[in-house]
């Protein structure tokens, strides 16, 4: 069972246009979530995060948005630029001593030039 | 800084076979987590040791097994080796221990035959 979804595998934007990388979680006792990008045959890189008491955090031309009634969060790429083109996941955070990272399947951006 | 290093990047093996991954974390760094990625299941989360100790652990039978050194690097073994555990094995490291923002190393592929 997915704790973390990403519903679109795969998404395509033109280049300057806004991107919009969707996220639900069903647990409701997540605290933190991140965002990490994925370039192939590389590892992970750390994106953006943000902590359960806050519902928007800002980081450059990402910013991440969370409404925790709906269990959702969203991430927003303004513009997008071709070298944006990645593999996106989102993970989730659980509280109490037994934190570990739980994670989304991905959704993979296409910036078009 | 040097990153995290995953050695070797890619393996090939029988079924039936062992095998051991070696992790070495970002200097400073004394929690390294392993994680699994396969296309149908995304990333799952394998186990996180901090000091020497594993403090966190996923859903993955006994087959597979890690350790830390003092130097904070890690191995990770999978024994008895099957089709399924093909798959691209990533380690990751951060400050503490389940800290929010990991540090991911580019991957082991392991291939099975």
């Amino acid at each position: 069972d997915q704790q973390v979804k990403q519903n679109s595998p795969s998404l395509s934007v033109q280049e300057g246009r806004i991107s919009i990388l969707n996220c639900d979680y069903t647990n409701s006792m997540f605290d933190y979530f991140l965002w990490y990008k994925k370039y192939p045959a590389e590892g992970p890189t750390f994106l953006i995060s943000i902590s359960s008491i806050k519902d928007k955090n800002e980081d450059g031309r990402f910013t991440v948005f969370l409404n925790k009634s709906a269990k959702h969060l969203s991430l927003h790429i303004v513009p997008s630029q071709p070298g944006d083109s990645a593999v996106y996941f989102c993970a989730a955070n659980e509280g109490g001593n037994n934190r570990k990272l739980i994670w989304g399947l991905g959704t993979s951006l296409a910036v078009n030039p | 800084k040097a990153g995290v290093t995953q050695t070797p990047r890619y393996l090939i093996k029988t079924r039936g076979q062992q095998v051991t991954l070696s992790c070495s974390p970002i200097s400073g760094h004394r929690s390294v987590s392993w994680y699994q990625q396969t296309p149908g299941q995304g990333l799952q989360f394998l186990f996180e040791y901090f000091s020497e100790t594993q403090r966190n652990k996923g859903n993955f039978p006994g087959r597979f097994s890690g350790r830390q050194f003092s130097n904070s690097r890690s191995e990770m073994n999978v024994s008895t080796l099957e089709l399924g555990d093909s798959a691209l094995y990533l380690c990751a490291s951060s400050r503490g221990l389940a800290a929010n923002e990991q540090f991911f190393g580019p991957g082991t592929r392991l291939t099975v035959l």
